[in-house]
């Protein structure tokens, strides 16, 4: 069955510092990733989203992930992480074919952000 | 160019009541999703609904739960004889199609249940 693993619940970085939050996945196909974000109290908001091609993919707000096939993986980087990125981070898997349209979703990673 | 709008944002009910939630997606979208987050958990797929359709609901509780997308107004998650298990926070996302050329979907702000 189709599935998303984020390993981390919790993280906590200095401001400044770099980020790597991770991802993993379980799919029989190509899969299709995404990363949101969620502030609290607030819905997702997507940074970045993996479909084909390029497999170091650029989002919003400075992040990055790539796409390792060989290691089921999609992690999401920020090179130097500020205060205002601390909130709830999810990995999604597209489903798509026939009636299928929907994200499964990780668990998530929420982010703390020292000053 | 409004969101996805979400009411009410807060909705207490006690046990036995009818929880209600509405979604209006975004303009020009057709498609829309039901998901909830429980605490600790991350958000689970419910249902997929096109207009005067669903689509998949391999998501939704067998049993008090229903939900709608009629051919004019918002989409509506319909919970009924309320329990405490069903506090949570309720998601809508709309997307303008269907697949891979649409794949992004785009959430509103979410609907948070307590039950008493």
């Amino acid at each position: 069955a189709q599935s998303v693993t984020q390993p981390d619940i919790h993280i906590t970085v200095s401001e400044g510092a770099s980020l790597e939050l991770r991802c993993n996945y379980s799919y029989g196909a190509t899969p299709y990733l995404f990363w949101y974000v969620q502030s609290p109290g607030q819905g997702l908001q997507l940074l970045l989203k993996y479909f084909s091609g390029d497999t170091l993919v650029q989002g919003i707000k400075g992040f990055e992930a790539e796409f390792k096939r060989s290691q089921s993986s999609f992690n999401l980087r920020k090179p130097s992480v500020h205060w205002s990125d601390a909130a709830e981070y999810f990995c999604a898997v597209g489903l798509y074919g026939g009636a299928t349209n929907k994200l499964i979703f990780g668990t998530g990673t929420l982010l703390a952000v020292q000053p | 160019n409004a969101g996805v709008m979400q009411n009410p944002r807060h909705l207490v009910r006690r046990r036995g009541q009818e929880a209600r939630l509405r979604c209006s997606p975004m303009k020009g979208h057709s498609h829309v999703y039901w998901y909830r987050q429980l605490p600790e958990e991350g958000l689970k797929f419910m249902v997929y609904l096109q207009k005067e359709n669903i689509i998949d609901e391999s998501g939704m509780p067998k049993e008090r739960f229903s939900a709608e997308f009629p051919k004019e107004g918002p989409s509506i998650l319909r919970i009924q004889q309320v329990v405490r298990g069903d506090s949570a926070a309720y998601f809508c996302a709309s997307s303008p199609g269907q697949g891979l050329s649409t794949g992004e979907l785009f959430f509103g702000e979410g609907s948070r249940l307590t039950v008493l």
